[in-house]
């Protein structure tokens, strides 16, 4: 079974800086989804960055970034000129192309919180 | 465009009591997952299902059972609720194929007392 871990459960940044959360992942698959979502107090989800596993080039939306190695099962999220309503929970979820379930396995979450 | 939507948004058992929760999309969506979040726990999967009427378990499907009559409506239902059930819980649906974007409920705030 595939497993997702965030080994910080908590993390702050100033304002204006950059921070990466950690995202680490088990599977013997080879070819999968990763994904960052963000959960901001208002409890809604919202997906922030996707990877497909077979696609070399890292993921980029806006200030988001994602540090892929598909050796080393890490997918790390680096968040650039963080801003006060970047401070949420963060969650990295993998999902797998084999089989017709398709649902999505969480990590335990960072809670990142920002300092103005 | 509504999305996911999910019935009601809080609530408070007592211990034995029964329930359903509902989780409307209006997506076309195929897939529908139930979800529950607990506290340094991230989301675990409860029930989910695909198409019409196809429902299955996931990781954590004791005291919760689940119906899809129509492709756009998924229920959860708790039995005789325990405090064990105290949870956020929050439904998903997704169109088959690819990296697609699950899009999520707001969830629902329960409390077993």
């Amino acid at each position: 079974a595939q497993t997702v871990t965030q080994s910080q459960p908590e993390m702050s940044v100033q304002e204006a800086e950059t921070v990466t959360l950690s995202c680490t992942y088990d599977t013997s698959e080879s070819d999968y989804y990763l994904f960052w979502y963000k959960q901001p107090p208002s409890r809604q989800m919202i997906l922030v960055i996707r990877q497909e596993a077979y696609k070399q080039q890292n993921a980029t939306e806006n200030r988001f970034s994602v540090n892929f190695q598909k050796a080393a099962k890490s997918f790390s999220l680096k968040i650039s000129d963080s801003q006060l309503g970047d401070a949420a929970m963060y969650f990295c979820a993998y999902r797998s192309m084999e089989g017709s379930q398709g649902n999505l396995i969480f990590g335990k979450g960072t809670k990142l919180s920002v300092k103005p | 465009n509504a999305g996911v939507t999910q019935t009601p948004k809080f609530r408070v058992l007592k211990t034995g009591q029964s329930m359903t929760l509902l989780c409307a999309q209006d997506m076309n969506h195929e897939y529908m997952y139930w979800y529950r979040q607990d506290p340094g726990m991230g989301l675990r999967l409860i029930h989910y299902s695909v198409g019409e009427g196809t429902t299955a378990k996931g990781e954590v499907p004791d005291g919760y059972n689940v119906s899809k009559k129509k492709k756009q409506n998924f229920l959860l239902g708790l039995e005789s609720a325990a405090p064990s059930q105290t949870s956020v819980y929050f439904c998903a649906s997704r169109v088959q194929g690819g990296s697609t974007e699950a899009f999520f409920g707001q969830g629902t705030r329960l409390t077993v007392v």
